[in-house]
């Protein structure tokens, strides 16, 4: 049973450019959560994809956006590349919205924005 | 608004001995309370959760957290720490509805020999 999958795994993007990071849910799971790791922090909520819509989002601006296909995997892209959005970006999973369901996670892609 | 505290950066325990990671939340509501645990260069592993009824949850690898209401707190305990639990410890809370968790600033836990 394959778990949350994410690629890439790291990334190097000079500032001003834009990124697409993509994930593949655990199977049977069919909400996927974007999180932001900044070094040394917990995890930050971005927004959450269910029937591809966004359905929740944190205290995220619009250069933040996403996306979720048929087949339930996400992409997360950002517009605008800031330094400060050098981060782990962590993509989440759960089988429906249910705030008691606990996310399984992915490993991670690591931004480095130049 | 919710908001955990993880009051403690590193915890340093002796193998064998019992360790407990403290973890405090603030919510409007009835919360729902994770906790996770983060190796280096991987993402988040889930350990347990509390949803309702008993106060003492017990989770994976031998580690149990308890719940209490009045003095908002739930912390991860184990009753015998191994060198291999040393990670990165988050607690987590969910009170929002949705799937926004919340998390600490985590805990660095290093088990020695």
């Amino acid at each position: 049973d394959a778990g949350v999958t994410q690629s890439p795994t790291h990334l190097i993007k000079t500032r001003g450019q834009q990124v697409t990071l993509r994930c593949s849910p655990k199977s049977g799971h069919d909400t996927v959560s974007w999180y932001q790791q900044a070094l040394g922090q917990g995890p930050q909520f971005i927004f959450q994809y269910y029937e591809e819509e966004e359905r929740q989002r944190g205290n995220f601006p619009d250069r933040f956006s996403g996306h979720q296909f048929p087949n339930y995997s996400s992409e997360l892209n950002v517009n605008a590349l800031l330094l400060g959005d050098s981060a782990l970006y962590l993509c989440a999973s759960s089988f429906g919205r249910s705030s008691s369901y606990e996310q399984y996670f992915g490993p991670g892609t690591r931004l480095t924005v130049t | 608004a919710q908001s955990v505290a993880q009051p403690e950066d590193q915890v340093n325990v002796a193998e064998g001995n019992p360790l407990t990671v403290k973890c405090t939340y603030s919510v409007s509501g009835n919360p729902y309370l994770f906790w996770y645990v983060q190796y280096p260069n991987r993402g988040l592993q889930f350990l347990l959760k509390y949803i309702t009824g008993d106060n003492l949850v017990k989770g994976s690898y031998g580690f149990e957290a308890e719940f209490n209401k009045s003095q908002t707190s739930f912390h991860l305990k184990k009753p015998s720490a191994l060198v291999s639990d040393s990670a990165l410890y988050f607690c987590a809370v969910n009170a929002g509805g949705g799937n926004k968790l919340t998390f600490g600033t985590g805990t660095q836990l290093k088990v020695e020999l």
